[in-house]
C-alpha cells in the first residue's frame, strides 16, 4: 500500500508570493490533516478535513487555506507569503480521524520565504 | 492556553539500558494521548493512541502508560538499540479532536 505523498518536497518563494502545497493520503483514507513544524514552535495544527469538507482548524490566520477533493487528496494554500511562514508542512491521513485517530504521515514539504 | 510538556529534553542511554520519559497534559477535555517517533530526514510514525485511563500498550521493546486524571503518559524503552535513536512526540487529543503537540524528547543511543 503506498504511503502519504506530499508535492513539491522543496520550494523557495518570496515574500508576498502564494504557494500551494499537495497532499495524497493513502488509499482508502478519508481524513487528512496539515501540521506546521518551525524549530521554536514544533509542530502545530492547522487544519483537518474529511469528506471535502473542513472539519476543524487551528489557530493560524486567513492567509492559511485548504482543501479537500472527491478522491481525499488536499491541497493546503498560504497567500502572501511571510518570512515566518518558512516552515516544514507536513500531511496526515487516517482513516478518519474521530473515529479512528491513528495517523500516517507524509514526508513534508519545505517550504522557504527570501 | 493548553500546554503540553515533554521530558526530559534529550537523552543519551548507554546501548542495552532502559529507558523512559515523560508526557504531561491538561487533565481536562481529554480525548487522546499520542506517542509518536520521529527519524531524522524520515516522517512521524505513530507508535501509540492511547484514549483510556490506566491504558498501557506495548509494541515489542517499546510501551507506554496512561494516567488521565492527573495528566501524564510514560514511554518505556527496554534494552535500547542505536535504531531506537530518534525524537519521540506526544501530542494530546483535546475533545474538539485537535491535537497539541510536545516539544518531544530526542534520545541518542550511545554503542
Amino acid at each position: 500500500k503506498a504511503g502519504v505523498t506530499q508535492t513539491p518536497r522543496y520550494l523557495i518563494k518570496t515574500r508576498g508570493q502564494q504557494v500551494t502545497l499537495s497532499c495524497s493520503p493513502i488509499s482508502g483514507h478519508r481524513s487528512v490533516s496539515w501540521y506546521q513544524q518551525t524549530p521554536g514552535q514544533g509542530l502545530q495544527f492547522l487544519f483537518e478535513y474529511f469528506s471535502e469538507t473542513q472539519r476543524n482548524k487551528g489557530n493560524f490566520p486567513g492567509r492559511f487555506s485548504g482543501r479537500q477533493f472527491s478522491n481525499s487528496r488536499s491541497e493546503m494554500n498560504v497567500s502572501t507569503l511571510e518570512l515566518g511562514d518558512s516552515a516544514l508542512y507536513l500531511c496526515a491521513s487516517s482513516l478518519d480521524f474521530v473515529a479512528s485517530p491513528e495517523q500516517f504521515f507524509g514526508p513534508g514539504t519545505r517550504l522557504t520565504v527570501l | 492556553i493548553l500546554n503540553v510538556e515533554q521530558s526530559p529534553q534529550s537523552l543519551h542511554v548507554q546501548e542495552g539500558d532502559s529507558t523512559n520519559f515523560t508526557c504531561s497534559f491538561p487533565s481536562s477535555n481529554f480525548y487522546a494521548l499520542h506517542w509518536y517517533r520521529w527519524e531524522t530526514a524520515k516522517s512521524p510514525e505513530a507508535l501509540f493512541v492511547m484514549t483510556l485511563n490506566g491504558d498501557e500498550k506495548k509494541k515489542g521493546r517499546i510501551s507506554a502508560t496512561l494516567n488521565t486524571k492527573e495528566g501524564y503518559s510514560y514511554l518505556y524503552i527496554k534494552g535500547s538499540q542505536p535504531e531506537d535513536s530518534a525524537t519521540y512526540l506526544c501530542a494530546f487529543g483535546d475533545s474538539n479532536y485537535q491535537l497539541i503537540w510536545g516539544a518531544g524528547t530526542k534520545l541518542i543511543i550511545k554503542p
